[in-house]
């Protein structure tokens, strides 16, 4: 299948890094996103990744390994308002066009 | 520019009773889709459209219909509501999803949360 696997939660305090995993079947890989989602909000797009490496945008970066069928987002500089959910998508060669997301990690930032 | 445009925002419905979920887009999107978002199980596409005529079912399309007369317009039905269907509804638009290519960024709209009894 196509899955994709994420950590459930996870907690960090207020100023700190922390970097948020996501592995994903690597046969037909396409392209990956990450979206943040506050409580009863709608998803908003943070970063797109291809090709392998990093991308910074910010305090945000997102990295991947196609090879590895492994991707992380790190945030850097904590805040409060960065608690929520962040959630990994991917695209697959089998299901052009759709953007299958994993069940997202709620982080929780403690002052 | 509103962007992506669901209603109703709430809704309440009886099992069997039928109802349509609005969504619009301004943006001039090729790519709509639909989700549902339901605790532990993240977003599952339902359906999508890559562009007017053109449809084609997701992960979960069963017991949802959908049509895409226009550019702008992507409706969702229930046709005969279920306990099951009980969940939050999201639609969603982008340019299309360049496998490899351009971003196709995903807006999504505000969500509609539904409750069938």
């Amino acid at each position: 299948g196509q899955n994709i696997d994420q950590p459930t939660e996870m907690t960090a305090t207020e100023g700190a890094i922390v970097q948020i995993n996501c592995t994903y079947q690597t046969s037909g890989f396409n392209g990956l996103f990450w979206y943040q989602q506050h409580a009863g909000e709608a998803p908003t797009f943070l970063s797109y990744n291809v090709l392998d490496g990093l991308e910074e945008k910010g305090r945000f970066s997102s990295f991947l390994s196609r090879s590895k069928g492994y991707s992380y987002l790190l945030l850097k500089e904590l805040q409060m308002k960065d608690s929520a959910s962040y959630l990994c998508a991917v695209i697959w060669d089998t299901g052009f066009q759709k953007l299958v997301f994993g069940t997202g990690t709620r982080l929780l930032v403690s002052p | 520019n509103a962007g992506v445009t669901q209603t109703p925002k709430f809704q309440v419905l009886k099992t069997g009773q039928s109802m349509t979920l609005q969504c619009a887009q301004d943006m001039n999107h090729e790519y709509m889709s639909w989700y549902r978002q339901d605790p532990g199980m993240g977003l599952r596409l339902i359906h999508y459209s890559v562009g007017a005529g053109i449809t084609d079912q997701g992960e979960v399309p069963n017991g949802y219909n959908v049509s895409r007369s226009t550019t702008e317009d992507f409706p969702l039905r229930l046709l005969s509501a279920a306990p099951s269907q009980t969940s939050v509804y999201f639609c969603a638009s982008s340019y299309l999803l360049l496998a490899g290519g351009d971003t196709g960024e995903l807006f999504f709209g505000e969500g509609s949360r539904l409750t069938v009894l």
